[in-house]
């Protein structure tokens, strides 16, 4: 069983429409992040919930919007897309067995805005 | 704030060798922990190693293992025996287990085996 996923993995679209990510985990784990991958692979983090709250929410236009329904998905809704929204969006969860705080990955999202 | 740099920005090297990515951070907390993600082609990241601050022996996994200097602040990655699958963006990554838990990633190193 996949422990984060995300659809869909890729997604092609034109600027000023509205989109939306899924992301799933059945890992248990209490919190969740979207991470944005540039073209030159950089990434940044966007935002996290934890348990439904957000906790971290950087500087993103607020054309981003997330949303998270239960603790087991955390959704990223854009809207009015724009050329410069193209990259990879990565959604991740976070273990806290023990002190081991790793993040599980997601397969990723390409998103491409033409 | 916290930093974290990766200088090499691309590396090689002959199958079988080995090789050492460098990573350093910046922060004035005393307990932290630190990661190498590996992403293949595939675009998956994938964990490679942990470290917890608080303990001073260096990770080890299989063929990978770090270099933690916690009072210079760096954390580099060995691989031995490198073999052609080993080919991939390595990113070093700091988290803070305080308040959000946040996780700060380097700029990456990519990596290529040749054979």
């Amino acid at each position: 069983d996949t422990a984060v996923s995300q659809t869909p993995k890729y997604l092609v679209t034109q600027m000023e429409n509205d989109k939306s990510i899924k992301c799933e985990q059945n890992l248990g784990h209490d919190t969740m992040y979207w991470y944005k991958q540039d073209s030159k692979k950089f990434l940044k983090i966007m935002f996290s919930y934890n348990n439904k709250e957000l906790i971290i929410n950087e500087t993103v236009p607020n054309r981003f919007s997330p949303k998270s329904p239960d603790k087991a998905h955390l959704n990223l809704h854009i809207n009015s897309l724009e050329l410069g929204d193209s990259a990879v969006y990565f959604c991740a969860s976070r273990g806290t067995s023990g002190e081991i705080y790793e993040q599980y990955f997601g397969p990723g999202t390409r998103l491409t805005v033409t | 704030a916290q930093t974290v740099t990766q200088s090499q920005p691309e590396m090689s090297v002959q199958e079988a060798e080995t090789v050492t990515l460098s990573c350093t951070y910046d922060t004035s907390e005393s307990n932290y922990y630190l990661f190498w993600y590996k992403q293949p082609p595939s675009r998956q990241m994938i964990l490679v190693i942990r470290q917890e601050a608080y303990k001073q022996q260096n990770a080890t996994e299989n063929r990978f293992s770090v270099n933690f200097q916690k009072a210079a602040k760096s954390f580099s990655l060995k691989i031995s025996d490198s073999q052609l699958g080993d080919t991939a963006m390595y990113f070093c990554a700091f988290m803070n287990p305080l308040g959000t838990y946040k996780y700060i990633f380097g700029t990456g190193t990519r990596l290529k085996v040749l054979a």
